[in-house]
C-alpha cells in the first residue's frame, strides 16, 4: 500500500543553517506529494506541493522536488530562523478518488538563536 | 478563504458528559474530514464525508459520531470517552476529486477527558 517514510527527529539547528529533512514515499501510480508545517498548539498549513515528477513546490524560503527515480521529497531552506521551529509532516495523496492523505511520523525541528 | 474554521479550542470533559465538536468552511469543499493527533504523532483520519455522506470510517468506536448537516458544517458527537480519546481533533477540508487533493486543516480541538 501507499506510504510515507521520514527522517526521523528531532533536528536542532543554529539560526541561518541549512536544512534537509528526507521523505520518500511507495505508491502505486503517481501521487501528489505535500509538506505540511505544524506550529506549536496548531493545527496543520500547506506548506508546499508538487503534482508530478520533477515539479519544484516552494514557499516562505522552503523547497522540495518531485523525484520519482528516487521516490523522493526532501525539504531544504538555505538559512533557516527561529521562527521556523515546527514539526513538519511529508504527507502523498494516492489519486483513487479518495482523496486519502498518507502521512509521514513527523520531524520535529527547532532553531535556535 | 483558505479557513477552516473549528470549535472549541479547548474542551475539557468528563467520562459521562456528552459534547460536541463544530466544524465550518466556506470554500465550497464537498469533502471533509476528521482526524485525531496524539501528541508526537501524525494525524490518524477517522471519518470523511463527501457530499455530506459518510464515506469513510476508519473502525472508530461508536462514542464518537459524526454529522454533516449541511456543506459547509461538520459536527463531532462525543458521548462516554475514555482518558486515552484526550488528543487533538482537527478538521479538515477538500474538493472533491481534486487531482491535487489538498485538504485544508482547522486548528484543531484539544481535548481533554478526566
Amino acid at each position: 500500500g501507499d506510504s510515507v517514510t521520514q527522517m526521523e527527529g528531532p533536528v536542532t539547528l543554529s539560526e541561518e543553517a541549512f536544512l534537509t529533512i528526507n521523505c520518500t514515499y511507495t505508491a502505486t501510480g503517481y501521487p501528489s506529494l505535500f509538506w505540511y508545517v505544524q506550529y506549536p498548539g496548531e493545527g496543520l498549513q500547506l506548506l508546499l506541493k508538487a503534482t508530478k515528477a520533477d515539479d519544484k513546490g516552494s514557499n516562505k524560503g522552503f523547497e522540495a522536488t518531485y523525484r520519482k527515480e528516487t521516490t523522493s521529497f526532501h525539504l531544504e531552506k538555505g538559512s533557516v530562523q527561529v521562527s521556523d521551529s515546527a514539526v513538519y509532516f511529508c504527507a502523498l495523496s494516492d489519486q483513487t478518488g479518495a482523496n486519502n492523505l498518507f502521512f509521514g511520523t513527523g520531524t520535529r525541528l527547532t532553531v535556535i538563536p | 478563504d483558505t479557513e477552516v474554521t473549528q470549535t472549541p479550542k479547548h474542551l475539557v470533559m468528563g467520562m459521562t458528559n456528552k459534547k460536541s465538536l463544530k466544524c465550518e468552511q466556506h470554500m465550497g469543499h464537498r469533502a471533509m474530514y476528521w482526524y485525531k493527533q496524539k501528541a508526537k504523532k501524525p494525524p490518524e483520519l477517522m471519518f470523511v464525508y463527501s457530499y455530506e455522506k459518510l464515506s469513510i470510517n476508519e473502525s472508530v468506536p461508536s462514542r464518537f459520531s459524526p454529522e454533516c448537516p449541511n456543506s459547509s458544517l461538520l459536527n463531532l458527537h462525543l458521548h462516554a470517552l475514555q482518558p486515552e480519546d484526550s488528543a487533538l481533533y482537527l478538521c479538515a477540508s477538500s474538493r472533491i476529486r481534486d487531482k491535487q487533493n489538498i485538504q485544508y486543516f482547522g486548528a484543531g480541538t484539544r481535548l481533554s477527558v478526566l
